[in-house]
């Protein structure tokens, strides 16, 4: 079984421009999540889909930061401006249990974002 | 919000040893999990623990959920080189729109030397 693909791996950009990362989870899985990581922490969640809906965007800021999960299956989510603290990996994550979403989340590998 | 403090934040030992981590929260949460991340991975989930008191085994890993629900320990048995790495708790609460988030401790970071 495939596990939770991301990309790019790596991305560096300037303060105040745009950047994308796209996340394919595992086939089946109807819960997607996306979460940041700051260097030192843990990861901190930043939006939840059920299929193609939001759960829960509380953590998200919505000023820069916006994520869409059209169809389903796919997420990308976005910056727009950045800024020096937005460096961190961006980790997406999936599950298929409802009952339990949080013994299957399995982790992708993460985008590491550097601003400049 | 709800935080939790891991500790130790680093551990340094020798191959064989045991190593013995723990996580409080200052609010309690209904289910325990611990995660391990390698370098340029993401976590991946080692224990899950749903009852407070609950005591869950996973090979040479030995997680319990605290009776106040508001901690939980993570035992490892006779460290390997393998085991490097940083470990994380983290707890989440059911019901509502938040089934499945998970609060993250900040990890520690476990280093074993041959």
């Amino acid at each position: 079984e495939a596990g939770v693909a991301q990309s790019p791996r790596y991305k560096i950009i300037e303060k105040r421009q745009s950047v994308a990362f796209w996340c394919n989870p595992i086939s089946g899985h109807a819960t997607l999540y996306w979460y940041q990581q700051i260097l030192g922490q843990g990861p901190k969640l930043l939006i939840q889909f059920q299929n193609n809906g939001v759960v829960d965007d509380s953590q998200l800021p919505k000023d820069r930061f916006s994520a869409e999960r059209l169809k389903g299956v796919d997420s990308t989510l976005k910056i727009q401006p950045a800024k020096l603290e937005d460096s961190a990996v961006y980790l997406c994550a999936s599950s298929s249990s409802l009952r339990r979403p949080q013994e299957t989340q399995y982790f992708g590998p993460g985008t590491r974002l550097l601003v400049l | 919000g709800q935080q939790l403090n891991q500790s130790p934040q680093s551990m340094f030992i020798q191959e064989g040893e045991d190593v013995s981590m723990n996580c409080t929260s200052s609010s309690i949460f209904n289910t325990w999990l611990w995660y391990k991340q390698d370098p340029g991975e993401g976590p991946v989930l080692l224990i899950a623990l749903y009852k407070a008191g609950e005591l869950t085994s996973n090979g040479r890993l030995t997680a319990q959920f605290g009776i106040t629900r508001k901690d939980s320990f993570l035992n490892i048995s006779a460290s390997i080189p393998s085991d490097v790495g940083i470990y994380f708790c983290a707890g989440s609460n059911a019901g509502g729109t938040s089934y499945g988030k998970l609060t993250f401790g900040q990890g520690t970071i476990l280093t074993v030397h041959p």
